[in-house]
C-alpha cells in the first residue's frame, strides 16, 4: 500500500494563478481532509469529506475549493492564488471522522505564491 | 479557532539526555495525540491517550493525558539522534481536533 500520496511536492505560483493540488488514498478510508502548516502554528482545517460526494468546510476555508468524486481522491484547487496561501499543505485520511488515532498524513506540498 | 499551547518551541539537547515537552488548553479534549514529523513529510503517530490520568509508552516515549483533560506531556528517554524532528501534540473531542505548533527537537551526538 502507499498510503496517502500527494503531488506536486513542490510548487511556486504566482498572485492570480490557479492550480490543484493531488491527494490520493489506497486504503478504502471514508474520511479525508485537507490542512495548511505555517510556521508557529498548528495544523489547521481547511476542507474535510467523510465520503464520495460529500464535503464541507473547516476552519480555514477561505480561497479554497473541493471535491469528492471517488473514495481515493481529494483534491484541493486554489483557485487565484494569493501570497497569503504560501504554507505547507498536508492531505490525510482516516477510516471514520472523529478517529485522530487512525488519520495517516501525505507527505505535503510545499507551496509558494509570489 | 483555538490552538494548543505547546512549549518549548526548540529543545536542543544531548545524545542520552531526557526530554519533556507539554500541550495545555483550556478546552477538555477526549482524546489527546502526539505526533513527529520529519523534514520532508507528514506527521506520524506516536502515541494516543483516550482516558484522564492515562499513562501510556511508546519505547522510550511516555506520555501522559492531564486529570483535568486539558493538558498532555510527552517525554522521551535517553534520546538519540534520529529523535530530531518536530513533535505536535492534539486535542481531539468528538469530530474536532486541534493541533500544537509543535516542539523541534535537535540531538546534538
Amino acid at each position: 500500500n502507499a498510503g496517502v500520496t500527494q503531488t506536486p511536492k513542490f510548487q511556486v505560483l504566482k498572485t492570480g494563478q490557479s492550480m490543484t493540488l493531488q491527494c490520493a488514498q489506497d486504503m478504502n478510508h471514508e474520511y479525508m481532509s485537507w490542512y495548511r502548516q505555517d510556521p508557529g502554528m498548528g495544523l489547521r482545517l481547511i476542507h474535510y469529506s467523510v465520503g464520495a460526494g460529500i464535503t464541507d468546510q473547516g476552519e480555514v476555508p477561505n480561497g479554497y475549493n473541493v471535491s469528492r468524486s471517488t473514495t481515493e481522491d481529494f483534491p484541493l484547487r486554489l483557485l487565484s492564488a494569493a501570497p497569503s496561501q504560501t504554507s505547507v499543505y498536508f492531505c490525510a485520511s482516516s477510516p471514520i471522522q472523529g478517529a485522530g488515532e487512525t488519520q495517516y498524513f501525505g507527505p505535503g506540498t510545499r507551496l509558494l505564491v509570489l | 479557532g483555538q490552538q494548543l499551547n505547546q512549549s518549548p518551541q526548540s529543545m536542543f539537547i544531548q545524545e542520552g539526555e531526557d526530554v519533556s515537552m507539554n500541550c495545555t488548553s483550556s478546552s477538555i479534549f477526549n482524546t489527546w495525540l502526539w505526533y513527529k514529523q520529519e523534514p520532508g513529510e507528514g506527521p506520524v503517530l506516536l502515541i494516543a491517550l483516550y482516558k484522564a490520568g492515562e499513562l501510556t509508552s511508546n519505547g522510550r516515549l511516555t506520555a501522559q493525558f492531564g486529570i483535568t483533560r486539558k493538558d498532555s506531556f510527552l517525554n522521551i528517554s535517553a534520546s538519540i539522534p534520529s529523535d530530531v524532528g518536530i513533535y505536535f501534540c492534539a486535542g481531539q473531542v468528538f469530530n474536532d481536533m486541534r493541533f500544537g505548533a509543535g516542539t523541534r527537537l535537535t540531538v546534538k551526538p
